[in-house]
């Protein structure tokens, strides 16, 4: 596609429940990226994805964050027993390969009842 | 360790106005990339300016321009007759230039209200 897509655009879940965020990276784009954009910590890396290799997810705040990449492409963001820190936005952005520059997409706007 | 600081939380100007964001890093790195980016209400983060840590020439685009000192480790963006669609949250960001993969450190952002 054009960009980076993302869905859904807003979530509303109650505290307890497991969500999946969805991102449709750059058509080619071999890097996939998940960041979270929240009031009290600005934007924070979450995990990166490269081609076939293992993700690096030194950024994820707890073991109930969890991302796959399917085919290369697709990727999901899974958050199991959401808390009401976990509200906030979650923004994707692929790079044509590592270290070229990131675009985003439109994030995902969680809320955690 | 790297850090990127935005002191402006929020700056107001009138329509045609000219407009300073800055931003001051941090970095043991002797090599590295800075980058601005624009968060417009829709909320997708818009790729402006990479720039080489070795490369210190002021770029100007339009009515956007950056001005990188590395002696201040500051790499400011000024906004040039600022208009209505300039209205956004800008954010200041800094990478390791090694090869692979480098995380983005942002700063935590600049609300800019440009009013009519």
């Amino acid at each position: 596609g054009a960009g980076v897509s993302q869905s859904p655009s807003n979530k509303v879940t109650e505290k307890g429940k497991d969500v999946e965020l969805r991102c449709d990276p750059i058509s080619g784009h071999t890097a996939l990226y998940w960041y979270r954009q929240s009031l009290g910590q600005g934007l924070e890396f979450l995990i990166y994805f490269q081609g076939n290799s293992a993700p690096d997810k030194s950024g994820l705040p707890s073991d109930r964050f969890s991302a796959e990449r399917t085919g290369g492409s697709v990727s999901t963001l899974t958050i199991q027993r959401t808390q009401q820190e976990d509200s906030a936005v979650y923004l994707c952005a692929s790079s044509s390969e590592a270290g070229r520059t990131q675009y985003f997409g439109p994030g995902t706007r969680l809320t955690v009842l | 360790a790297q850090k990127v600081t935005q002191a402006q939380t929020e700056i107001s100007v009138v329509e045609k106005e000219d407009v300073t964001l800055d931003c001051v890093y941090e970095t043991r790195d002797t090599t590295y990339y800075l980058f601005w980016y624009k968060q417009p209400p829709s909320g997708e983060l818009v790729f402006l300016i990479r720039r080489n840590s070795f490369d210190e020439q002021n770029e100007i685009s339009g009515r956007y321009s950056w001005n990188f000192q590395k002696s201040t480790s500051s790499f400011n963006f000024t906004i040039t007759a600022s208009q209505v669609v300039d209205s956004a949250v800008y954010f200041c960001a800094l990478r390791k230039m090694n090869t692979g993969f480098q995380k983005l450190v942002f700063g935590t952002g600049t609300r800019l209200l440009v009013s009519p």
